[in-house]
């Protein structure tokens, strides 16, 4: 595609209950990054993928946490039991070598209540 | 854990000022990009910075990589409100695989 895609853009879920995320890198992209954003805050690393290995899986907060990537491409971040202060934005970026320029998408809104 | 510090968080001028915003951490760096994100987008890349005491220049933003790598600058010359936004230093470790992203300065510069 033209650019990283995020679905769903926003998503309200109650407390407990799970929720899949889902990022479409561009097309080529080997790295696959997770990140989480508080409103005006910095960028919380979540996980890492290299094709669809994640060398990197150290930020991920707790075990409700999950992620994978299928096919080098298209990646799912579940959260499982969803509390209140899972609440953000949740940010995908791809990149054609790790060490390249990352281009984001818009995020996934997230809001437990 | 964070290990790069921005300063300061917030910052809001008057259009034609001058600013700068700081990135800090006691961790040496491959390099080190900077990125601009407006409100509902993902961030953008500015600029990277590879070597220790480079200056690179992007019409009135200028980037500095500090000699040891563990430090960054971003001074921007003649604010315009089109320059409103958050900005982000992001640190690649050793490995070149992973990125750290500063904790962010949210510019508002006011016409």
């Amino acid at each position: 595609g033209a650019g990283v895609s995020q679905s769903p853009s926003n998503k309200v879920t109650e407390k407990g209950k799970d929720v899949e995320l889902r990022c479409d890198p561009i097309s080529g992209h080997t790295a696959l990054y997770w990140y989480r954003q508080s409103l005006g805050q910095g960028l919380e690393f979540l996980i890492y993928f290299q094709g669809n290995s994640a060398p990197d899986k150290s930020g991920l907060p707790s075990d409700r946490f999950s992620a994978e990537r299928t096919g080098g491409s298209v990646s799912t971040l579940t959260i499982q039991r969803t509390q209140q202060e899972d609440s953000a934005v949740y940010l995908c970026a791809s990149s054609f070598t790790p060490s390249s320029e990352a281009f984001f998408g818009q995020g996934t809104r997230l809001t437990v209540v | 854990t964070q290990l790069l510090e921005q300063s300061p968080q917030f910052l809001s001028i008057q259009e034609g000022e001058n600013l700068t915003v700081y990135c800090n951490s006691s961790s040496v760096f491959s390099s080190l990009q900077w990125y601009r994100q407006e409100p509902g987008e993902g961030p953008v890349l500015l600029v990277t910075v590879v070597t220790g005491g480079e200056v690179k220049k992007l019409k009135r933003l200028t980037f500095q990589f500090g000699d040891a790598r563990k430090d960054s600058s971003l001074h921007i010359t003649a604010a315009q409100p089109g320059d409103t936004g958050l900005y982000l230093c992001a640190g690649a470790d050793k490995t070149g695989n992973q990125f750290y992203f500063g904790t962010g300065t949210s510019l508002t510069v006011i016409p």
